[in-house]
């Protein structure tokens, strides 16, 4: 079976700090897929990045960055310099093997920015 | 951009009565998915629904629930009796393929809340 940890429930930060949100997956597949979503107060689901399992470069688009370990089963989702509108709850979640195209969503991390 | 479209955006409805959830899936994409979302808590797979027919379900789906294609451009979810507890954020998505390779693109999501 398929999981995926975000033992961050919620953080707080100020603007302009840099945070971490961490996601662990658990999983006996050889070929999977991670991502991370953000869900804003809106309620949708907004697509930030698909990492597949052979894939273990770091991956940097603007402000955001991905650290994917393999040896450690984590997929960490770091923002430079937040800003109040990163104010969110962000969720990693897994695909692939036998779960095929089935998404396992972790708890999500509740990231709020202070001005 | 495509997209996937769902209404109304928010439902309610009275405990035991039917309801249907309805979406627009992206018109090139084969694979069909609903989740769910509980307020607070993490997103789940319901079922997913390939050349009209289930592929995949979850627990959750029991026998209350239903998925039909009634045409060409629809994809719904009914509910036959709602309980209290079927209060949450439903969100449709598609994709174009079912290998867990393949993106997913979710709608903006559907608010029910049973009274």
């Amino acid at each position: 079976a398929q999981k995926v940890t975000q033992a961050q429930t919620e953080i707080s930060v100020v603007e302009k700090e840099d945070v971490t949100l961490d996601c662990v997956y658990e999983t006996r597949d050889t070929t999977y897929y991670l991502f991370w979503y953000k869900q804003p107060p809106s309620g949708e689901l907004v697509f930030l990045i698909r990492r597949n399992s052979f894939d273990e470069q770091n991956e940097i688009s603007g402000r955001y960055s991905w650290n994917f370990q393999k040896s450690t089963s984590s997929f960490n989702f770091t923002i430079t310099a937040s800003q109040v509108v990163d104010s969110a709850v962000y969720f990693c979640a897994l695909s692939g093997g036998n779960a095929g195209n089935m998404l396992t969503f972790g708890g999500g991390t509740r990231l709020m920015v202070k001005p | 951009e495509p997209e996937v479209t769902q209404t109304p955006s928010h439902q309610v409805t009275q405990m035991g009565q039917e309801v249907i959830l309805r979406c627009v899936p992206i018109s090139n994409h084969l694979y069909f998915y609903w989740y769910r979302q509980i307020l607070g808590q993490k997103v789940e797979f319901l079922v997913s629904f390939y050349n009209n027919e289930i592929s995949e379900k979850s627990e959750i789906f029991d026998d209350q629930f239903s998925v039909e294609r009634p045409d060409g451009s629809n994809f719904t979810l009914k509910i036959r009796s709602t309980k209290l507890e079927d209060s949450a954020m439903y969100f449709c998505a598609s994709s174009v393929g079912g290998g867990s390779g393949y993106g997913y693109t979710f709608g903006s999501g559907t608010r029910l809340t049973v009274v």
